[in-house]
Order: C-alpha cells, then sequence, then structure tokens
C-alpha cells in the first residue's frame, strides 16, 4: 500500500486563526478524501479532494471553513479557518490507491487543539 | 439516508475466546464492507474487507461474513490475543458513491489476559 505522511503531526491553535494540514503520499492515487475523528468518535467525511478541481464536501462540511486543495495525484492540503475549541480534533487524509480496488488507506493524522 | 449501524459498542472478551461483531447498513446497493482496527493513538488500520459477490472471507485468526438479504456483515475474530485490543470500526461504500465510505460508531474491544 501507498506510504502516506501528514504534516504537521500535532498542533496547538488559538481560536480565530487557520491551520493548513498537507497529505503526501509517495506514488500517484486514485482518490484522496479528509476525515475528520473527534475524541472517542467514529471517522466523519469532510470531503472528497479531486484533483485539479474544486473538492466534493459533504453534508455540514462547506468550502468557506474547510477549503481543500489537491494540485497533483500525490498532495493534498486541507486548510481549518477561523478556527474555535469545536474544531479540536484528528483530521485524517486517506487514499484509494487503484481504480480497481476500493482499499482505502489513511494517513497517520493531524491532532488538532483549539485553545 | 445512508447509514450504518454497528454492534456492540464495546466488547469484553478473555483471551483465547471468539469475538464477534455486527454491522448493518440501509442501502441494498452497498457493493464493498472493508473492517478497520484503530489502536489508541494510531491511525485506522484495515484489517479486511469483502465484496457484495462473496459470502464469505478469512484471513487467519478473523474472517468476515455478508448477508445481502439481511444487509448485514459480521467480524469474527478466532483465538483472541490483548494485542487484538482496539477499536474496530465496520463501513460500507454505498451504490453510486465514488469509493466513498460510511463507518459505523466503533467497538471497543478489550481482549482480557
Amino acid at each position: 500500500s501507498a506510504v502516506i505522511s501528514q504534516k504537521p503531526s500535532r498542533d496547538i491553535c488559538q481560536r480565530g486563526t487557520s491551520l493548513t494540514i498537507q497529505c503526501q503520499v509517495d506514488s500517484q492515487v486514485t482518490m484522496m478524501f479528509w476525515y475528520r475523528q473527534q475524541p472517542g468518535q467514529s471517522l466523519t467525511l469532510i470531503a472528497t479532494a479531486n484533483q485539479g478541481s474544486e473538492a466534493t464536501y459533504e453534508s455540514g462540511f462547506v468550502i468557506d471553513k474547510f477549503p481543500i486543495s489537491r494540485p497533483n495525484l500525490t498532495f493534498s492540503t486541507l486548510t481549518v479557518s477561523n478556527m474555535s475549541p469545536e474544531d479540536s480534533s484528528i483530521y485524517l487524509c486517506s487514499v484509494v490507491s487503484s481504480p480497481i480496488s476500493y482499499e482505502q488507506y489513511f494517513g497517520p493524522g493531524t491532532r488538532l487543539t483549539v485553545t | 439516508g445512508e447509514n450504518v449501524e454497528q454492534h456492540p459498542s464495546t466488547l469484553s472478551v478473555q483471551e483465547g475466546d471468539s469475538a464477534v461483531i455486527k454491522c448493518t447498513y440501509s442501502d441494498s446497493a452497498s457493493n464493498y464492507f472493508p473492517w478497520y482496527k484503530q489502536e489508541l493513538g494510531k491511525r485506522p488500520q484495515l484489517i479486511i474487507d469483502i465484496r457484495s459477490n462473496v459470502g464469505e472471507k478469512k484471513d487467519q485468526r478473523i474472517a468476515v461474513t455478508l448477508n445481502k438479504t439481511a444487509k448485514h456483515f459480521s467480524l469474527h475474530i478466532t483465538e483472541t490475543q490483548p494485542e487484538d485490543s482496539a477499536v474496530y470500526f465496520c463501513a460500507a461504500k454505498f451504490g453510486g458513491s465514488n469509493y466513498k465510505l460510511t463507518f459505523g460508531k466503533g467497538t471497543l474491544l478489550t481482549v482480557n489476559p
């Protein structure tokens, strides 16, 4: 499976600021996704990162709050904008490597704390 | 809407016993069902998956079964070991979705030595 890295691994931010999280894959992948996992909770899909076009957001998530870029087939960024304590969570990227396989693999996550 | 229900939310077993976690899904067109294991502070790890054209799949001590008629699938872990202790998530790819997964709420499995 692809090797996925995320930066930063964790951060503590003040409310009202923004943080950009990077997701890098060691090979070209078919699909990239961004998830949020709140403490003790399951995984919630934020959006599908589309290469060269606007991301596709799930219900409850909007581009102004979570702008996403995917300039190529190995890299994506998620920005958490105008943060509030409710944004404290783990943010994970995931990838589907092959168009004929549905297998989805996760990055190590970014633990965000907003004070 | 698309929904995956997972039970139980917590499960405690003795080492060597079997553990079974069950999930039901809402969309009869769903065609892919993975299971993830997440240890504390780690990323979710894909441990086994099954497609809708298969009824059962095994990999050493773990197996997944699928009942399409009833729209449920289960994870079976035999001869449990303390290192199996983790949160397990089921997921489903709903028909028509572009590789997107919907996750269950998770099961905290504790294997007592």
